[in-house]
């Protein structure tokens, strides 16, 4: 069956660091892929989706491109800052179905 | 304004009883869906409903049923709670199927 696979369950870092979390998926065809974010006490958001092999998608500096070829959608930011602490979420979502499937998260720990 | 609300936002139950978690979203989707969270897993998708029929249920206990009496209302019965049943209880919707999911901010449950 199709599987997203987050394989960093936290991630410290300090501030000004490079990010990279690593997503890698197992789905035919050409589902579309998403990144979301969760801050505490709030419900999981949308950070970008991508829908085909190549596309880039980007959001308050954090930026993965769609690689059909290694099946992989990293997540990555030049310079995390304090406000960047959270969870992270790779998710897949196969052509026309009602359920995302989801990795594992990715909690991101952004030292002062 | 938030466009999903979610209430309970927190809620204590006893063992054994019966609780209602409500969930109405003012998006104009047609799909809405059931999240649970807790500290043993992660993310768990557990309900999707489209125009107010099930679309899917991954959720093996039948103490867990939803009630949707409007298009844009998505309840969560749960019965007989038990406290292996604490967890928070997101709430989402989409346009439709593979689309952009958007969650509420929870309701956190705890069974004593």
């Amino acid at each position: 069956g199709d599987s997203v696979t987050q394989t960093e369950g936290q991630v410290a870092l300090s501030e000004e660091d490079f990010l990279t979390i690593h997503c890698n998926y197992s789905a035919s065809g050409y589902p579309t892929l998403f990144w979301y974010v969760q801050y505490p006490g709030e419900g999981p958001q949308l950070l970008f989706r991508a829908s085909r092999d190549k596309e880039k998608g980007s959001s308050r500096g954090f930026e993965a491109t769609y690689d059909k070829g290694t099946t992989s959608f990293h997540l990555r930011k030049a310079s995390v800052q304090e406000s960047d602490s959270a969870v992270y979420y790779c998710a897949l979502s196969p052509d026309s179905n009602y359920q995302l499937i989801w990795g594992s998260g990715t909690k991101l720990i952004i030292k002062p | 304004d938030p466009k999903i609300i979610q209430k309970p936002k927190y809620l204590v139950a006893v063992t054994g009883s019966e609780k209602i978690l409500i969930c109405e979203q003012y998006l104009g989707h047609n799909a809405m869906y059931w999240y649970r969270q807790s500290a043993k897993k992660p993310l768990e998708f557990m309900f999707s409903y489209s125009y107010q029929k099930l679309m899917d249920n991954q959720t093996a206990s039948s103490r867990f049923q939803p009630q949707s009496s409007k298009k844009n209302h998505l309840d969560l019965q749960i019965t007989a709670l038990k406290p292996d049943d604490s967890a928070t209880y997101f709430c989402a919707s989409s346009q439709d199927s593979g689309n952009t999911l958007y969650f509420g901010e929870g309701s956190r449950l705890i069974v004593v």
